[in-house]
C-alpha cells in the first residue's frame, strides 16, 4: 500500500532563516506531487505541483520554491523565511492529474 | 467572492442527529472532493465525485452539476465525527489544481 511521509512534523524558525521541508511517497511510482499551505483561519492553497522529476509548476508567487530531485521525493524550500510563511504545510500525491489526492500528515511551521 | 463556498461555517449536533453540510461553487469543475481534517491537522479524502451520489458507511455525498452544488450528509452522527469538513473542486482547465472551501467545523456532543 502507498504511504506518504512528511518531516519535520513541527518547526519553529526565526525570520530570515532558510527552510527545507521534505515529503516522500512509498508504494507507488511516478506520482503527481503537491505542496499546499493552510494559513491560520484560512483555507488550503495549492503552492506547487509536479508531474515528474524536475518538473515543477508554481501556483502562487512567493519566496518559496519546490524541487523534485527523485521520483518520490518533493522538497519545499525558502532562502529567507517571512512571518507570513507561518502555517500548516501539507504534501499530497495522486496517481495522475485529476485523480484523487492523498495527503501527508503535515508540517506545522511557526516563523517568529 | 470565493470560488468555493461552504455552509455552515460551524455546526454543533447531538449524537445521533442527521447532519448536512453544503458546498456551492462558481467555476467549471471536473470533480468535487469532500475531505475530513482532524484536530491534529491530518486530512483524509472522503469522496471524489463528478455526478450523482456516493455512500460510504454513514456518509453520503451528492452533487448537482446544473446547480453547482454538493451536500455531505452524516447519518446517526457520533462524537468521533467531530472534525473540519472541507469541500474542494478540481478545475476543468487544470486537473492538478484543487480549489478549497474554508471548511465546516462540526462538533458532535454525546
Amino acid at each position: 500500500s502507498q504511504t506518504i511521509h512528511q518531516w519535520p512534523a513541527t518547526l519553529v524558525q526565526p525570520v530570515g532563516s532558510p527552510l527545507s521541508l521534505e515529503c516522500t511517497v512509498e508504494g507507488t511510482s511516478n506520482p503527481n506531487l503537491y505542496w499546499y499551505r493552510q494559513a491560520a483561519g484560512r483555507g488550503l492553497q495549492l503552492l506547487f505541483y509536479s508531474v515528474g522529476i524536475g518538473q515543477i509548476s508554481s501556483e502562487v508567487p512567493q519566496n518559496l520554491s519546490a524541487s523534485r530531485p527523485q521520483d518520490r521525493q518533493f522538497i519545499l524550500s525558502s532562502k529567507k523565511l517571512l512571518l507570513s510563511d507561518s502555517g500548516f504545510y501539507l504534501c499530497a500525491w495522486s496517481s495522475g492529474s485529476g485523480n484523487e489526492q492523498f495527503f501527508g500528515p503535515g508540517t506545522r511551521l511557526t516563523v517568529l | 467572492k470565493n470560488e468555493v463556498e461552504q455552509s455552515p461555517q460551524n455546526l454543533t449536533a447531538q449524537e445521533g442527529e442527521f447532519i448536512t453540510i453544503n458546498c456551492s461553487y462558481s467555476v467549471g469543475i471536473s470533480a468535487l472532493h469532500w475531505l475530513q481534517q482532524h484536530p491534529g491537522g491530518g486530512i483524509v479524502s472522503l469522496f471524489m465525485l463528478s455526478s450523482g451520489k456516493k455512500k460510504h458507511g454513514r456518509l453520503i455525498a451528492t452533487i448537482n452539476i446544473q446547480e453547482k452544488h454538493s451536500s455531505l450528509h452524516i447519518t446517526a452522527s457520533h462524537p468521533r465525527d467531530s472534525a473540519v469538513y472541507i469541500c474542494a473542486v478540481t478545475l476543468t482547465y487544470n486537473t492538478d489544481k484543487l480549489i478549497f472551501g474554508t471548511g465546516t467545523r462540526l462538533q458532535v456532543f454525546p
